[in-house]
């Protein structure tokens, strides 16, 4: 995956505690998001930012916190982890708004797997 | 409630037959639609896309087919290779910063 890193790939966390997740894009892109795969569901969306300083929530933002200091970084913070947020977690990143321009692409980092019991 | 519904979790097809995957919405905002492939442990990856104002995209191997009117589209993919083997996610955007995706479909080639 092109220029989009995420950390960690793996981790677990007990209920109540608090992580970070980490996401790098290399590409100078203004927009950036996350989202959560579960099964059954397919990716949706939890929050996005469309530049530095700029964030907005998405279809599943509850129990999520992200902020936008810089173009290159985009943490997703669990505030306080719970059983349902146990899913996969990937972040992208484009220059453009998705669909908004033909042949426009969103690059996706690799996931970072999150279990908590 | 999803608005982007891929009706069929898994295919399984024999090398180089063809693969056609659905996709069903119910958004009539979306304008554009896209579809991904995702391998295990791999993020996903943009695979092609079509504008509302076309039916049919063709690349390559690849082609996506959009009847607005049925609020439906598919993926041909002739011929189905090995490689294909994976997990097609169809996705659809209202013209803005948002994308929503089906449940995806997981496609087997056999040799």
């Amino acid at each position: 995956n092109a220029g989009v890193t995420q950390t960690p790939k793996f981790q677990v966390l007990k209920t109540g505690q608090s992580m970070t997740l980490q996401c790098a894009q290399d590409m100078n892109h203004e927009y950036m998001s996350w989202y959560r795969q579960d099964p059954g569901m397919g990716l949706r969306l939890i929050h996005y930012s469309v530049g530095a300083g700029i964030t907005d929530q998405g279809e599943v933002p509850n129990g999520y916190n992200v902020s936008r200091s810089t173009t290159e970084d985009f943490p997703l913070r669990l505030l306080s982890a719970a059983p349902s947020q146990t899913s996969v977690y990937f972040c992208a990143s484009s220059y453009l708004a998705a669909g908004a321009q033909a042949g426009n692409t969103i690059y996706f980092g690799e996931g970072s797997w999150l279990t908590v019991v | 409630d999803q608005q982007v519904k891929q009706n069929s979790p898994s295919l399984s097809v024999q090398e180089g037959r063809i693969s056609i995957l659905n996709c069903d919405y119910t958004n009539s905002m979306f304008d554009y639609f896209l579809w991904y492939k995702k391998y295990p442990a791999e993020g996903p990856t943009f695979l092609i896309s079509i504008s509302s104002i076309k039916d049919k995209n063709e690349d390559g191997r690849f082609t996506v087919f959009l009847n607005k009117s049925a609020k439906h589209l598919s993926l041909h993919i002739v011929p189905s290779q090995p490689g294909d083997s994976a997990v097609y996610f169809c996705a659809a955007s209202a013209n803005d910063y948002k994308l929503s995706f089906g449940a995806g479909t997981t496609v087997t080639v056999r040799a």
